[in-house]
């Protein structure tokens, strides 16, 4: 079965600062691995979206990386800001199109 | 295109009932799935459909189930609430039609079991 760890649990950087977020998978057999963003009691924000066959995607001034080979996710984020502040999750999308996610990341982003 | 829409958003249940939610996906997005969030074990995968058929399944009980709709809208029923299904239920809609898609999520509802 599929297993998805996300290091650190929790995170908090002066804002400006540039940072990385982790996601590992025991499973190389993935179809795609999701990037999402949640804000408190809401949904799920799809952030970026990375194919198995990709190296990495890029939007604005988030960037994730992906090796197959190795099991790992990075999620970048640049110069960032208070608004920035919220759990991120990462989720691979397995064979038998079952999506396994670990438990996220708690950012906050000091003014 | 409007997003994911999840009703009702907050619900209270006593232990014993039986509860139904609702999910409308993206326009043109055929495949549904559900997922039931907690503080203590996260984002769990309850069930997908696809095209009126579950076409996968997670580690739930019997009490949940689900169904979809022939206009790809999907409900979904937990019956006899123990205190432990207290959750975020969030469902996601895809194109899917293909092995790799993106997920798109909705707002969730809220389930309270006293």
């Amino acid at each position: 079965k599929q297993e998805v760890t996300q290091i650190p649990a929790a995170l908090s950087v002066p804002e400006g600062e540039n940072l990385v977020l982790n996601c590992s998978f025991t499973d190389s057999a993935i179809y795609n691995l999701q990037w999402f963003r949640q804000d408190p009691g809401k949904g799920l924000t799809s952030l970026l979206l990375i194919q198995s066959s990709q190296r990495e995607q890029t939007s604005g001034r988030l960037n994730a990386s992906l090796d197959k080979s190795s099991g790992r996710s990075t999620l970048y984020i640049a110069a960032s800001q208070p608004g920035d502040s919220a759990t991120y999750l990462c989720a691979v999308q397995s064979t038998g199109n079952q999506f396994y996610f670990g438990t996220g990341t708690s950012l906050t982003v000091i003014p | 295109k409007a997003g994911v829409t999840q009703t009702p958003r907050y619900l209270i249940k006593t232990r014993g009932q039986q509860v139904t939610l609702s999910c409308s996906p993206i326009s043109g997005h055929r495949s549904v799935s559900w997922y039931q969030q907690t503080p203590g074990q996260g984002l769990q995968f309850l069930f997908e459909y696809f095209s009126e058929t579950q076409r996968n399944k997670g580690n739930f009980p019997g009490r949940f189930s689900g169904r979809q709709f022939s206009n790809s809208r999907s409900e979904m029923n937990v019956s006899t609430l123990e205190l432990g299904d207290s959750a975020l239920y969030l469902c996601a809609s895809s194109p899917a039609g293909t092995n790799a898609y993106e997920q798109y999520f909705g707002p969730g509802t809220r389930l309270t079991v006293t």
